[in-house]
């Protein structure tokens, strides 16, 4: 069966810090993987989109690595800072067919302290 | 202007009663989704509506009744629901859906907090 898996519920880190998240998968063939942020009671924010033959993009203090042998892919904040604190999820749209829906991980909770 | 907005932003309903979730979006977007999110949970897809057509129904129950009355606006209609249906209910809204040549990148709104009695 198909999963997305954040293996650690949480990370705590230390202001300054970079924080590096993980999202491995399983049994997909995605065209492209998201990772959005998502503060308490409100909806998810877009962050990034990397494309399967793409290994590696970035914004600002974002960087998400894209490995499709490893079926992995890695966000980091760099220079964390407390307004980071939230909960990030990636996503996977499959490239199997039309049917392309976005699927979620459960999300890691980040928390950077002062 | 990137925002979808939803409204109400809470609602409490009555398992007997019969109330509209609203969504609205005006970035030209051409793809619009309903999700469920339940407590420390990922949202979970409901409904795609692209070109204001239903493409995919994720086996919900009839007791949600999506609409797409036009291009911008979405509703979820809600009828004799459980208290098992209280959630964060989020719309969201992509350039376009099932073409994986383009970017597709979901815009989400604040939600509807919604809770059955």
């Amino acid at each position: 069966s198909q999963k997305i898996e954040q293996n650690s519920e949480a990370l705590n880190i230390q202001e300054g810090k970079t924080a590096t998240l993980t999202c491995n998968y399983t049994n997909y063939s995605p065209a492209y993987l998201q990772w959005y942020r998502q503060d308490p009671g409100r909806g998810p924010v877009f962050l990034l989109l990397i494309r399967e033959n793409e290994k590696e993009k970035r914004k600002e203090r974002l960087k998400v690595t894209f490995d499709t042998t490893l079926k992995q892919s890695l966000f980091h904040i760099t220079a964390s800072q407390p307004a980071d604190s939230a909960t990030y999820l990636c996503a996977l749209t499959d490239n199997t067919g039309a049917n392309s829906k976005l699927t979620f991980g459960k999300g890691i909770t980040l928390s950077v302290r002062p | 202007d990137t925002e979808v907005t939803q409204t109400p932003k809470h609602l409490v309903m009555g398992m007997t009663n019969k109330k509209s979730l609203k969504c609205e979006q005006h970035m030209g977007h051409r793809a619009m989704y309903w999700y469920k999110q339940k407590a420390k949970k990922p949202p979970e897809l409901m409904f795609v509506y692209s070109y204001e057509k239903l493409s995919i129904n994720e086996s919900v129950p009839s007791r949600f009744s999506p609409e797409c009355p036009n291009s911008s606006l979405l509703n979820l209609h809600l009828h004799a629901l459980q208290p098992e249906d209280s959630a964060l209910y989020l719309c969201a809204s992509s350039q376009d859906y099932g073409r994986v040549s383009i970017n597709h990148e979901q815009y989400f709104g604040p939600g509807t907090r919604l809770t059955v009695t």
